[in-house]
């Protein structure tokens, strides 16, 4: 079936050290994005991708960082710099970049990151 | 700038009543496009609705209906015959000129049996 998969579904961390959250889509989607919700808030842009090797920086990217080696994945890495990791993170894929048209965005089951 | 506002943070409802969700947005571009998105307790959103600026018409899914008004830039979204499965927080999102996605905070449903 094709989809978005993220792993793992919830991950503890100490503070200081850094982590990786998993994206995976087999939708042969080009573009890739990476939100963070918090409670009761909506989504919050964080880094988003657009081709290969290629990626911006989305409203609050600040302690954060990606990579885009491969079409089908996005790793999204939490860095000890982040202040309040603490948080749920979803990915998404759309079949090309918002200026190419107007495709929604399909969602991922989610990361729930806690800090300890 | 773009901004999304859904005014309404939580919603509770009885089973078989009609639920309608607001959403207002702001923008000075002429052609964009509106979204409402479902996150039930899972984690997960779900796509529910896309609609452009050129496309006034009300549109009708089922139980689903919207009501879009460019004189009010206003999104509305409403259950009819509210079931238990509908409970999740709705997602109001707008994508225009600047290539980016921007929500809503969401509206949290609760439809009770």
């Amino acid at each position: 079936d094709g989809g978005i998969t993220q792993s793992p579904k919830y991950l503890f961390r100490k503070e200081g050290q850094n982590v990786t959250l998993s994206c995976e889509q087999n939708l042969n989607h080009d573009a890739m994005y990476w939100y963070r919700q918090d409670p009761g808030q909506g989504l919050r842009l964080i880094y988003y991708s657009q081709i290969v090797n290629d990626f911006q920086k989305g409203d609050i990217a600040e302690g954060y960082s990606v990579s885009r080696e491969k079409k089908e994945s996005f790793p999204l890495t939490v860095t000890s710099a982040q202040k309040n990791p603490t948080a749920f993170y979803l990915c998404a894929s759309s079949i090309d970049s918002p200026g190419g048209g107007s495709n929604e965005q399909f969602f991922g089951p989610g990361t729930r990151l806690t800090v300890l | 700038a773009q901004k999304v506002t859904q005014a309404q943070t939580e919603i509770s409802v009885v089973e078989k009543e009609d639920v309608t969700l607001d959403c207002v947005y702001e923008t000075r571009d002429t052609t964009y496009y509106l979204f409402w998105y479902k996150q039930p307790p899972s984690g997960e959103l779900v796509f529910l609705i896309r609609r452009n600026s050129f496309d006034e018409q009300n549109e009708i899914s089922g139980r689903y209906s919207w009501n879009f008004q460019k004189s009010t830039s206003s999104f509305n979204f409403t259950i009819t015959a509210s079931q238990v499965v509908d409970s999740a927080v709705y997602f109001c999102a707008f994508l225009g000129g600047e290539d980016k996605f921007y929500f809503g905070s969401g509206t949290k449903l609760n439809v009770k049996p």
